[in-house]
């Protein structure tokens, strides 16, 4: 069954520092989502890349999925308390019965 | 609004007792999905629903129940049997088909005492 892989499993930044969290796929990605969670609340789609190469940016957000679509990348520039929370990607399963698999998350934390 | 809604956002129940967690969407979407968060695990799914009157198990069904008897209700039974049932669940939905993201409500945290 496909995985998916998130590093690093926690961050902490300081505030206006950039940070890159990775998602590493075991097959390749069909639809890459990511989203954010904040703390017993429920998750907040960002945004979902589809074709190998895809970029997408979000305010200050900006994901990336590689050419063989087996792992994507979020970046947050100049990053800010509003920032912090876990971050999360999904994909489809790929196997034609819709569901979604998700990483163990990434908990990110931005010192003022 | 469109959205999904979860309730209750906190749940305490007994040791035995079976308990029903209700998920209700306005977004007519056909898929609906049940999945555990438990620290450190990510999210499991435990049911899906592809179809009213039709719903899959997913990876960790044992000791849950479903129903999708109208398109925008999947409620979920939490049951004796499950082992461990102290856990924040999430509902979600989606449009069926591929590259659609999943729209999800604002969980549901069950501690069983």
């Amino acid at each position: 069954s496909q995985e998916l892989e998130q590093s690093p499993q926690s961050l902490i930044v300081q505030e206006g520092k950039n940070l890159t969290i990775n998602c590493t796929s075991s097959k390749t990605l069909y639809g890459l989502y990511w989203y954010k969670q904040k703390y017993g609340e429920g998750l907040i789609f960002l945004m979902m890349l589809q074709k190998g190469g895809e970029e997408k940016s979000h305010e200050k957000i900006t994901a990336k999925l590689d050419e063989k679509k087996q792992q994507s990348s979020l970046h947050i520039t100049a990053s800010q308390p509003s920032h912090a929370g876990i971050y999360l990607c999904g994909a489809d399963e790929g196997s034609g019965t819709y569901k979604y698999i998700f990483g163990t998350g990434t908990r990110l934390k931005v010192l003022a | 609004d469109g959205g999904i809604t979860q309730s209750p956002k906190y749940l305490f129940r007994k040791e035995g007792q079976n308990v029903t967690l209700s998920c209700e969407q306005n977004l007519n979407h056909d898929a609906m999905y049940w999945y555990r968060q438990d620290p450190g695990q990510g999210l499991r799914l435990i049911y899906y629903s592809q179809i009213v009157n039709d719903f899959q198990k997913g990876d960790i069904a044992e000791g849950y129940s479903v129903s999708r008897e109208k398109k925008e209700s999947f409620p979920l039974t939490v049951t004796s049997a499950q082992k461990n049932p102290t856990a924040f669940y999430l509902c979600a939905s989606s449009s069926r088909g591929m590259n659609t993201e999943a729209f999800f409500g604002q969980g549901t945290r069950l501690t069983v005492v």
